[in-house]
């Protein structure tokens, strides 16, 4: 029963080096987000799918591309860090939006 | 544009007392939802709040909606040190997606 998994946990990157976090749900829920949480600002949502094989822009896309392959798998990709994607990441998960969210551990993201 | 904001930004206490935190949000919801975030730890769900309700509880924690004045509470009552966290809310609207405040940050003193 472990809900929401987020790998890695921590992650130290170079500017214009590329990423992809990963988010791995096991309750199959059909809604998956991803939020960035920066001090003094609250969560961000980046990107989210409402669906296998679906996705939507948020409100901070820029930088970012994700993808939903599997109902299970929510990817979310840098393609060339810049220091301002320096922030801890968090995927949450959801049956439907009359529902709570199951939020992951979140990845701490450094970029250099 | 994020819809809910908390108020207070920042509240401290003692162990017994309640805690107080209020949000305010722009337009019109499906449902409001509190949640907590122990510092380094992702958000954990606390309470859901519909539109056609105005009060709702949970343990220790009461929740009320006011819709006319587009804002919310929520009550912890009885607090403990453990309760020591920061405190969202989030509006759902007519999207697939959750719009969440910048919190309100509890500190229980022993």
């Amino acid at each position: 029963n472990a809900g929401v998994t987020q790998t890695p946990k921590f992650r130290v990157l170079k500017t214009g080096q590329s990423m992809t976090l990963l988010c791995a749900q096991d309750m199959n829920h059909e809604y998956m987000y991803w939020y960035r949480q920066d001090p003094g600002m609250g969560l961000r949502l980046i990107h989210y799918s409402v669906g296998e094989g679906t996705t939507a822009k948020g409100e901070v896309p820029d930088g970012y591309n994700v993808s939903r392959l599997k109902k299970q798998n929510f990817l979310l990709g840098l393609e060339s860090a810049a220091p301002s994607q320096t922030s801890v990441y968090f995927c949450a998960s959801s049956r439907d939006l009359g529902y709570g969210y199951t939020f992951g551990s979140g990845t701490r993201l450094t970029v250099v | 544009s994020q819809q809910g904001e908390e108020d207070p930004q920042a509240l401290s206490i003692q162990e017994g007392e309640n805690a107080t935190m209020n949000c305010s949000y722009k337009t019109s919801i499906n449902n409001l939802q509190w949640y907590r975030q122990n510092s380094g730890r992702g958000l954990v769900h606390l309470i859901l709040i519909r539109s056609n309700e105005r009060e709702k509880h949970s343990g220790r924690l009461r929740v009320t909606l006011d819709t006319s004045k587009k804002s919310s509470s929520l009550l912890i009552t009885a607090s403990r040190a453990a309760d020591t966290a920061s405190y969202f809310c989030a509006t759902a609207h007519n999207t697939d997606k959750l719009i969440f405040g910048t919190g309100t940050r509890l500190q229980v003193f022993p």
